[in-house]
């Protein structure tokens, strides 16, 4: 299977731990996203990167908020000290942006759902 | 601020008609539009996209319309079919900026 895997698919933590989430993008593409979904609504951008640089911050991604993606490959985002309201679909999503392409087709992962108790 | 809008959050088709889900977008900076189908605990699926420069894109039983002037697309599945029913997200992007409805949930009663 070559698409966007996402690991792990569940996490359920208590209220105040850390949780770090890890996506695979696929294999030729030089750019990851990172969403959040909660019910009934659509995908909110979190923050992107361009191979290893992370380009973009959603004001959604607060400080307790990390993302890396140290050899343009895979990435984390780790969450610190979560609240409740952190409790969410956490979608990844890749895509391969030609120099010069106006386009942009992602390409999701499964998703982590996390919830904190 | 929500610059793309699914005002409708279900349609119930009959299978073999045609299913038209619509969205409206306010930011004119978007040039690039796409739809994306959800299955329940699965990321959204890539289905079809169409650039501002075009006003119709079609694939299969699927046809993307863009109306700029309206700020409006719409998708068209036909015939409908169960395997159809689904949550359906459109999304529209300028450079690096993507930002989806809240989606429409389709069922396609057989």
């Amino acid at each position: 299977d070559t698409g966007v895997s996402q690991d792990p698919r569940h996490k359920i933590t208590k209220r105040g731990q850390n949780v770090t989430f890890r996506c695979d993008p696929i294999s030729e593409h030089n750019r990851l996203y990172w969403y959040r979904q909660t019910l009934g609504q659509g995908p909110e951008f979190l923050t992107y990167f361009q191979n290893e640089a992370q380009l973009e911050k959603s004001r959604l991604l607060s400080d307790r908020f990390s993302a890396e993606r140290p050899k343009g490959s895979f990435s984390t985002l780790e969450i610190q000290r979560t609240e409740q309201g952190d409790s969410a679909m956490y979608l990844c999503a890749s895509s391969l942006m030609a120099s010069g392409s106006g386009t942009d087709t992602q390409y999701f992962g499964p998703g982590t759902r996390l919830t904190v108790l | 601020d929500q610059q793309v809008k699914q005002n409708s959050p279900s349609l119930s088709v009959q299978e073999g008609r045609i299913s038209i889900l619509n969205c409206d977008y306010t930011n004119s900076m978007f040039d690039y539009f796409l739809w994306y189908k959800k299955y329940p605990a699965e990321g959204p699926t890539f289905l079809i996209s169409i650039s501002s420069i075009k006003d119709k894109n079609e694939d299969g039983r699927f046809t993307v319309f863009l109306n700029k002037s309206a700020k409006h697309l719409s998708l068209h599945i036909v015939p409908s079919q169960p395997g159809d029913s689904a949550v359906y997200f459109c999304a529209a992007s300028a450079l690096n900026d993507m930002r989806f409805g809240a989606g429409t949930r389709l069922t396609v009663k057989p």
